[in-house]
């Protein structure tokens, strides 16, 4: 079945860095469209990033924009979320998910997500 | 800023027929934001139950379904179910890069 499993999470500084990486399996990852999306404490999902199959396109939200980078590992299965210059409002709950069937337009997998406090 | 808009709560008696609406603060909703919906319940991941307007996910019952109503995107849920009691949000395409949740609907099956 499919499993998305995200990792790297945890308690951050404001200002500093941080990694995410979700592994794959069960889907085509090399043929998959693959999304982030996070989700602040009692509040609704907000859509991250998103990557093409083939890494030909990358789009932001515009609250990551200059700050996130989206990326891809399409032979180790793995998906990336590089976070600088981390803020307080980034505190939130990540979930990597599969495109769904409309290039980019929606989502077919969640994974269980992760979780990024960004305190002093 | 574009917003997403759904109804904050909603509720429906066991067995009852209800409808979720997702609409724009300014615009109309149309098969070309490829409206999708997702279900969630406390501390767990969300669920995707339609994408393209009314496409079903794999395994999601047809109990549930998607429409356009007026110019909002709908998910009708028939029969409901104890276990139908959840966060219900939409997702809107709007343009390459940009996609909107809206805020959810929490519904109580009671």
């Amino acid at each position: 079945q499919v499993q998305l499993v995200e990792s790297g999470g945890g308690v951050v500084q404001p200002g500093r860095s941080l990694t995410l990486s979700c592994a794959a399996s069960g889907i085509s990852f090399p043929t998959s469209g693959m999304h982030w999306v996070r989700q602040s404490p009692g509040k609704g999902p907000e859509w991250v990033a998103v990557i093409w199959h083939d890494k030909t396109k990358k789009y932001y939200a515009d609250s990551v924009k200059g700050r996130f980078t989206i990326s891809r590992d399409n032979s180790e299965n793995t998906l990336y979320l590089q976070m600088n210059s981390l803020r307080v409002e980034d505190t939130a709950v990540y979930y990597c998910a599969k495109d769904g069937p409309n290039w980019g337009r929606d989502l077919a997998y969640w994974g269980q997500g992760i979780l990024v406090a960004v305190s002093s | 800023q574009t917003v997403v808009t759904q109804e904050p709560s909603f509720s429906v008696s066991p067995g009852g027929t209800v409808t979720l609406t997702c609409g724009l603060d300014s615009g109309s909703v149309s098969t070309n934001n490829y409206p999708s919906w997702y279900r969630q319940t406390p501390g767990q991941a969300p669920r995707t139950l339609i994408y393209s307007t009314n496409t079903r996910s794999s395994g999601v019952p047809d109990r549930f379904s998607g429409s356009i109503v007026g110019n909002r995107a709908a998910l009708i849920i028939t029969g409901a179910q104890a276990d139908d009691e959840s966060d219900y949000y939409c997702l809107l395409y709007m343009s390459p890069g940009i996609l909107l949740f809206g805020g959810g609907t929490r519904l109580t099956v009671l």
